[in-house]
């Protein structure tokens, strides 16, 4: 079954410290979605990349680094600049084109500072 | 802008209807969508309205009036796993933005 798949599902950091969250999907779509979630809050959009190798800063971009050298794969690494990072991290994709296409969500990555 | 509006929590009883509220104020807009997520979960898409009217999927119902900036979502028949929250997002461009999220509770 086609899907988008996160990993790892839970991760605890100490201060500091890098970490890259993988978010990898099998259903050809072109655009792939980093999102935060924090209590009582929307989504907020991180980055997003409509195409390999490009991609565009969301929001809250801040403190977050992005690669695509896949059209399947769209790591986010969290690195010790981002001053809150301890949130639940959605990935998302969507079939590429302006106009309205229906989002497609991972399961998502709990992180925790320590 | 592209501030969506709506509120943070609601109460219904099993069996009964629900509307749940969402004002955006946006342009480029291509389409106001809706999701559920369940506490921890991802969301899921439930429905979407590009055009003016009403659309009917079940129990699940979504309205959008475009010179409004305004949507609902309408539950009918709630059942106990509706409880859950549901998002109001904006496509405008090719981004999406999201309102913060109504927490449904449903009782028995």
């Amino acid at each position: 079954d086609g899907g988008i798949t996160q990993s790892p599902k839970y991760l605890f950091r100490k201060e500091g410290q890098n970490v890259t969250l993988s978010c990898e999907q099998n259903l050809n779509h072109d655009a792939m979605y980093w999102y935060r979630q924090d209590p009582g809050q929307g989504l907020r959009l991180i980055y997003y990349s409509q195409i390999v190798n490009d991609f565009q800063k969301g929001d809250i971009a801040e403190g977050y680094s992005v690669s695509r050298e896949k059209k399947e794969s769209f790591p986010l690494t969290v690195t010790s600049a981002q001053k809150n990072p301890t949130a639940f991290y959605l990935c998302a994709s969507s079939i590429k084109g302006p106009g309205a296409n229906v989002l497609t969500f991972g399961a998502g990555s709990r992180l925790t500072v320590l | 802008g592209q501030n969506i509006d709506q509120p943070t929590e609601m109460t219904a009883t099993e069996g009964a209807i629900v509307q749940i509220n969402c004002t955006y104020q946006t342009s480029g807009f291509n389409g106001l969508f809706w999701y559920q997520q369940h506490a921890g979960e991802a969301p899921t898409f439930l429905s979407y309205n590009v055009l003016d009217g009403l659309e009917e999927k079940g129990r699940f119902s979504s309205f959008l009036s475009r010179s409004k900036g305004y949507s609902y979502l309408l539950l009918k028949e709630l059942q106990m796993k509706d409880s859950a929250s549901y998002l109001c997002s904006d496509n405008y461009g090719q981004n999406f933005v999201f309102g913060p999220g109504t927490r449904l509770s449903v009782l028995p």
